[in-house]
């Protein structure tokens, strides 16, 4: 596609549940980074995946978020046994190589959880 | 550690005017790139400008330049001739796009 896709782009589930976030990046991006914006906020990194490389989990923060990106193109965030705190913007990004190296990334519109 | 701090949480300008949004970062890389990205309402990120950290040269993109200092590991950014869609949150970006907590930039007809 032309640009990174995100969905859904709203999404309100019960505390409890589970939920799964898909990320489409662009055609032949071989780095994809997961972010989380709570409202006001600034970006808190989640996780990194670049390749067939072991992904870059450092940022996720509980064992109820996992993440997993199939045949190196769409990744799914799933977040377990949702908790109100989990409610922010999820934001995917991508780019053709490693984004540190200077490559711009590219950001989706992002998804909006809200656990009520 | 990364780390980035933009220690202005909102700003406020006439349209026209020039404004220059702060960033500091921390990094014991001697390479690395920095970034400016804009935020509108409409959620979307969009990148502004980008410095690698080698080049001595101050990166420039039509309104928008920066301010580098790599001694002093600042990173500003100027916005000339400000523009009312200039409105946005604006977050930099370090080494391993780690972001600051963003600034808030309202520009005022």
């Amino acid at each position: 596609g032309a640009g990174v896709s995100q969905s859904p782009s709203n999404k309100v589930t019960e505390k409890g549940k589970d939920v799964e976030l898909r990320c489409d990046p662009i055609s032949g991006h071989t780095a994809l980074y997961w972010y989380r914006q709570s409202l006001g906020q600034g970006l808190e990194f989640l996780i990194y995946f670049q390749g067939n490389s072991a992904p870059d989990k450092s940022g996720l923060p509980s064992d109820r978020f996992s993440a997993e990106r199939t045949g190196g193109s769409v990744s799914t965030l799933t977040i377990q046994r949702t908790q109100q705190e989990d409610s922010a913007v999820y934001l995917c990004a991508s780019s053709p190589q490693q984004g540190a190296r200077g490559n711009t990334i590219y950001f989706g519109e992002g998804s909006w959880l809200t656990v009520v | 550690a990364q780390t980035v701090t933009q220690s202005q949480p909102e700003m406020s300008v006439q349209e026209a005017e020039t404004v220059t949004l702060s960033c500091t970062y921390d990094t014991s890389e001697n390479n690395y790139y920095l970034f400016w990205y804009k935020q509108p309402p409409s959620r979307q990120m969009i990148l502004v400008i980008r410095q690698e950290a080698y080049k001595q040269q101050n990166a420039t993109e039509n309104r928008f330049s920066v301010n580098f200092q790599k001694a002093a590991k600042s990173f500003s950014l100027k916005i000339s001739d400000s523009q009312l869609g200039d409105t946005a949150m604006y977050f930099c970006a370090g080494h391993k796009l780690v972001f600051g907590q963003g600034t808030r930039l309202t520009i005022n007809p």
